[in-house]
């Protein structure tokens, strides 16, 4: 079975620019959830997604969003660019991911953003 | 709220001895643990898990303890090796989504 690939890898954006970062999860896994991790803080959550509807989003501001597609895909989008940004995203995969039927999450390679 | 502590942040240890990393949770709905180990340019990979109804979880040199009263689990990492070297990361399941502590950085000096 493959893994959570990610698209791109790396991206060099300037700053007010707008970004979409694509996760293509494991086959037959319907939750995904997308993370930005940077130096000192760890994996931060953004959002999450199950059958293409957001089910939970954290503490980012609403230039980041995202989507589901009826195939489990997910997309990310950062609006208005900042220095800020620049973090390795990561998506995660999941079978399902709720109170009633906990499953593991596996993690793409990441998209590393540098914003200049 | 939504809170998950870990310490230490950074961790050295003789190649060989035992490793322990400590982490306390906010929200005791909580009742899915796991730890995500992540090498230098790597994604992290989940190492094991426990779930809220069991109170201990071993796997050859890696176990992990809950204490739900307490709001704390641990992980133990016995006869380290220098591939033991890495950033662990806790995690608990806060409102059917997962929070991330901020990782421990475990050395280990040979």
């Amino acid at each position: 079975k493959a893994g959570v690939t990610q698209t791109p890898r790396y991206l060099i954006k300037t700053r007010g620019q707008q970004v979409t970062l694509s996760c293509s999860p494991i086959s037959g896994h319907r939750s995904v959830s997308w993370y930005q991790q940077t130096p000192g803080q760890g994996l931060q959550f953004l959002f999450e997604y199950f059958s293409e509807t957001q089910r939970n989003k954290g503490n980012f501001p609403g230039r980041f969003s995202g989507r589901q597609f009826s195939n489990s895909r997910s997309e990310m989008n950062v609006s208005t660019l900042e220095l800020g940004d620049s973090a390795l995203y990561l998506c995660a995969s999941s079978l399902a991911l709720d109170s009633g039927a906990l499953y593991e999450q596996y993690f793409g390679p990441g998209t590393r953003l540098t914003v200049t | 709220g939504e809170n998950v502590e870990q310490h230490p942040s950074t961790l050295s240890v003789q190649e060989g001895d035992s490793a322990v990393i400590k982490c306390t949770y906010s929200d005791s709905a909580s009742n899915y643990f796991p730890w995500y180990k992540q090498e230098l340019g790597k994604r992290p990979q989940l190492i094991i898990d426990i779930r809220s109804n069991v109170g201990e979880k071993k796997d050859q040199r890696i176990a992990v303890t809950l204490n739900k009263t307490a709001k704390h689990f641990s992980l133990h990492i016995t006869e380290t090796q220098p591939e033991d070297s890495a950033v662990y990361f806790c995690a608990a399941t806060v409102d059917d989504k997962i929070i991330f502590g901020k990782g421990t950085r475990l050395h280990i000096l040979p």
